[in-house]
């Protein structure tokens, strides 16, 4: 069964600074997609990026990127220019051949003003 | 417009109770999902349904059981609820049941069984 681990309980950033949160996975498979979302206060699980394992390239969207290691199965998340609003809850999922998306433990992000 | 819903937003009950959970998706998406948010923020899935079919069963109480009267809607019924289903319940739902397919989230459901 595909596992999923996030070292970092909780993390904290100055704002306009950067921070990468970890993830490790384990999987057997070889065509997968990784994902991170967001989890605000308000509750609401919001996608913020997502990398599919047979591309290379690493993810971008606007003020984050993800760092793809897939010999080591390493997917970390990077946020640049960290601003207010994206303190939340950050949780790296996998999904495979089995469908259903398996979650890590999620990390804490506070950002600080 | 709201992707996906689910009502009520919050539920608050007395051990023994059985309960409903409704999820609604507008996005014309085939592929819907419960999953459970533990006290510790885990997220798991629960079940999911393709088309009206399940596809996924996870080792979930039989006290559990997901109805989907057409592929808009997945709603979770619980009997006799127990202390222990005290949680945030996420409806999702994606295009298909690919794993390409991005799932969109709802709000949640908090869940207090006292």
């Amino acid at each position: 069964a595909q596992t999923v681990t996030q070292s970092q309980p909780e993390m904290s950033v100055q704002e306009a600074e950067t921070v990468t949160l970890s993830c490790t996975y384990d999987t057997s498979e070889s065509d997968y997609y990784l994902f991170w979302y967001k989890q605000p206060p308000s509750r609401q699980m919001i996608l913020v990026i997502r990398q599919e394992a047979y591309k290379q390239q690493n993810a971008t969207e606007n003020r984050f990127s993800v760092n793809f290691q897939k010999a080591a199965k390493s997917f970390s998340l990077k946020i640049s220019d960290s601003q207010l609003g994206d303190a939340a809850m950050y949780f790296c999922a996998y999904r495979g051949g089995a469908q259903k998306l398996v979650f890590g433990q999620g990390t804490r992000l506070t950002i600080n003003p | 417009d709201t992707a996906v819903s689910q009502t009520p937003k919050y539920l608050v009950t007395q051990m023994g109770n059985d309960k409903s959970i409704k999820c609604e998706q507008n996005l014309g998406h085939d592929t819907m999902y419960w999953y459970k948010q533990d006290s510790k923020k885990f997220l798991k899935i629960m079940f999911s349904y393709n088309n009206k079919e399940l596809i996924i069963n996870e080792t979930v109480p039989n006290r559990f059981s997901p109805k989907s009267p057409d592929k808009a809607h997945l709603n979770l019924h619980i009997n006799s609820l127990e202390l222990g289903d005290s949680a945030v319940y996420f409806c999702a739902s994606s295009q298909n049941r690919g794993a390409a397919d991005t799932q969109y989230f709802g709000p949640g459901t908090r869940l207090t069984v006292l």
